[in-house]
């Protein structure tokens, strides 16, 4: 059935140190969208990403979206303690209606 | 404009109970939906309700269910609780159905012994 894979599961890099997370899906997805959850908390809506080969830029964050819709990658230039918790992609499929979340990548910084 | 609710925020059933948790989306907001999070699992989507009708379900049990009012706010319930039930449960509002922003709530963290 449909799934999205996200990897890796975990990431632990000093300050400073760059960081990207990959999800792969099953299917071509209509859109797919990244969530940051700090620990504790929980999920917050950073972007979505419709188009094909789409790029998106919030200051050191750089969301990309692949050419056949079915890969996103999200990159953390030069990390901050700020960064540290579990990113998710969620992919939707016209399909099914539905948002399937990957399962998660959880980043730590080391200061 | 005030965030996504849920209460209860904590809760502890034995086996056998059945517990329901509420839902109060942002104002505006039509849609909700329900996602379960373990540790082992990830988020997995329960359902989602939109204009007071369930528009989609994940692959849950029929023992999971769960309505929507009229004013959009959104309960939903789990019967004879199992000890795997036990996760945080969270709701998401949007504003319509479909591929919208989801604004999650804090969640109802349910332990079952």
């Amino acid at each position: 059935g449909q799934q999205v894979m996200q990897i890796p599961q975990y990431q632990h890099v000093q300050e400073g140190e760059d960081f990207t997370t990959y999800c792969n899906s099953s299917t071509t997805l209509s859109n797919i969208q990244w969530y940051k959850q700090r620990p504790g908390g929980h999920p917050v809506f950073l972007i979505q990403l419709v188009k094909s080969g789409e790029v998106k830029k919030q200051k050191r964050l750089t969301f990309q979206f692949g050419e056949a819709k079915k890969n996103s990658s999200l990159h953390i230039t030069a990390t901050q303690t700020t960064d540290v918790g579990t990113y998710f992609c969620a992919g939707y499929t016209d399909n099914f209606n539905k948002f399937y979340f990957g399962s998660g990548t959880k980043l730590n910084v080391k200061p | 404009k005030a965030g996504v609710t849920q209460t209860p925020r904590y809760l502890i059933k034995t086996r056998g109970q059945q517990v329901t948790l509420s839902c109060s989306p942002i104002s505006g907001h039509r849609s909700v939906s329900w996602y379960q999070q373990t540790p082992g699992q990830g988020l997995q989507f329960l359902f989602e309700y939109f204009s007071e009708t369930q528009r989609n379900k994940g692959n849950f049990p029929g023992r999971f269910s769960g309505r929507q009012f009229s004013n959009s706010r959104s309960e939903m319930n789990v019967s004879t609780l199992e000890l795997g039930d036990s996760a945080l449960y969270l709701c998401a509002s949007s504003l319509g159905q479909g591929a919208y922003e989801q604004y999650f709530g804090p969640g109802t963290r349910l332990t079952v012994t």
